[in-house]
């Protein structure tokens, strides 16, 4: 069984550009779970979405959006890049919305110059 | 406003000694608490998970341990190897509410 892919896993922009990562979560989950990871804030909350509707956005500017499509692929953008939004992008996949055990991809790292 | 906060943020251990991460929490309606691990170049992987119904859950040499009226539970790692050189997350969530994770726990055990 396939796991959770994000891509591209590696990128490099620089700052006032907009930037797009993909996830396709496990076949059959439905819910796609994206958090921010730096090594000094840990894992932060971005957006979760369910049946291609957003349920919770955590606490980050509108410059952060994302997607969900109908097969459950999802996508987030940043727009507007700042150095400080160089981070490693992790998008996870449930099979239901209850807390449940999440499954993590490998990430989109990003660089702004 | 950090949720979950997580502690020692790194660790040594020697070979066959017992790796202890504490966290400690601030909302009392989170039901669910998970320990995840991250390897370099990966994402994190669910490791052990407990309700607050149960005060311990041991699966393996991985046990939780959970005190809810100091509002507080650990990962306690016995004979601790090499291969469990890692960042642990600890983690707590409500029904529907995402998970929140602490800062992370860079496990490092020596031979």
């Amino acid at each position: 069984k396939a796991g959770v892919t994000q891509t591209p896993r590696y990128l490099i922009k620089t700052r006032g550009q907009q930037v797009t990562l993909s996830c396709s979560p496990i076949s059959g989950h439905r819910s796609v779970s994206w958090y921010q990871q730096t090594p000094g804030q840990g894992l932060q909350f971005l957006f979760e979405y369910f049946s291609e509707t957003q349920r919770n956005k955590g606490n980050f500017p509108g410059r952060f959006s994302g997607r969900q499509f109908s097969n459950s692929r999802s996508e987030m953008n940043v727009s507007t890049l700042e150095l400080g939004d160089s981070a490693l992008y992790l998008c996870a996949s449930s099979l239901r919305r209850d807390p449940g055990e999440l499954f993590f991809g490998e990430g989109s790292r990003l660089t702004v110059l | 406003q950090q949720q979950v906060k997580q502690s020692p943020q790194s660790l040594i251990v020697q070979k066959g000694g017992i790796s202890i991460i504490n966290c400690a929490y601030e909302n009392t309606a989170f039901d669910y608490f998970p320990w995840y691990q991250q390897f370099p170049g990966k994402g994190p992987a669910l490791l052990i998970a407990i309700r607050p119904d149960v005060s311990e859950k041991k699966e393996g040499r991985f046990t939780i341990s959970f005190n809810k009226s100091a509002k507080q539970f650990s990962l306690h790692i016995m004979d601790s190897q090499p291969g469990d050189s890692a960042t642990y997350f600890c983690a707590a969530s409500n029904g529907y509410t995402p998970l929140v994770f602490g800062k992370g726990t860079r496990l490092s055990v020596i031979a």
